[in-house]
């Protein structure tokens, strides 16, 4: 079956790095997505890595993947007021997006102190 | 910037009505889906449809239905809304590897 864990809160300084971690639990997965969702919003794509690679950078945002352990994890650097908000992680096992939906995970809140 | 709408955005109705949520996407998109959000904040797929008159459902049972007669409309309906509807509804589309969401409908049933 298919499951995504991650931690429901996640709080860092403004500046810091912030890094979101997730664990999925299954091995066919294909595509590994974060989302991002602010306050009464939709969700926002962020990024995305197939399960063949092992990391990917866009600007601040490093996505790792250790697909031994099914461990996903997002890193932002330089944190902003403005990364305040929930952070998904969502599996596709099929090819991506999928006809069968996404599996995502709870969603971390992304604090950012001061 | 993805083109999916979703109306209305809010909506609040009382116990036996019926409605419909729509969704719209202007980039030609084969591939559709409703998630229900609910208050925990996890979302669950509960519809899905690969193109015209394709309607599959999702992982979570519902008791809405769904309808595609077009490729860039899916809308929802609620036959009979109960206070257990209460949810956020989100439609996506799927392009290639990735899927885009609307901004969402979020329906209180009192």
């Amino acid at each position: 079956g298919e499951d995504v864990e991650q931690s429901l809160f996640l709080s860092v300084r403004e500046g810091d790095s912030s890094v979101i971690n997730c664990t999925y639990t299954d091995s066919s997965s294909t595509y590994l997505y974060w989302y991002k969702q602010e306050p009464g919003a939709g969700l926002q794509l962020l990024t995305y890595i197939f399960s063949n690679m092992d990391m990917k950078q866009d600007q601040r945002l490093t996505v790792l993947l250790n697909k031994k352990d099914k461990h996903l994890s997002l890193r932002i650097a330089d944190t902003q007021t403005g990364d305040s908000a929930i952070y998904f992680c969502a599996e596709s096992i099929v090819s991506g997006g999928g006809a069968d939906g996404l599996t995502f995970g709870k969603g971390t809140h992304l604090i950012i102190q001061p | 910037e993805a083109d999916i709408y979703q109306t209305p955005r809010y909506l609040v109705i009382g116990t036996g009505k019926k409605i419909t949520l729509e969704c719209s996407q202007t980039m030609g998109h084969d591939k559709m889906y409703w998630y229900q959000q609910d208050p925990g904040m996890e979302l669950h797929l509960i519809h899905y449809s690969y193109g015209v008159n394709s309607t599959e459902k999702g992982d979570l049972s519902s008791e809405s239905t769904v309808s595609r007669i077009r490729t860039e409309h899916f809308p929802l309906t609620l036959e009979s809304a109960r206070p257990s509807h209460t949810s956020q509804y989100l439609c996506a589309s799927a392009g290639g590897d990735t899927q885009y969401f609307g901004p969402g409908t979020r329906l209180t049933v009192l």
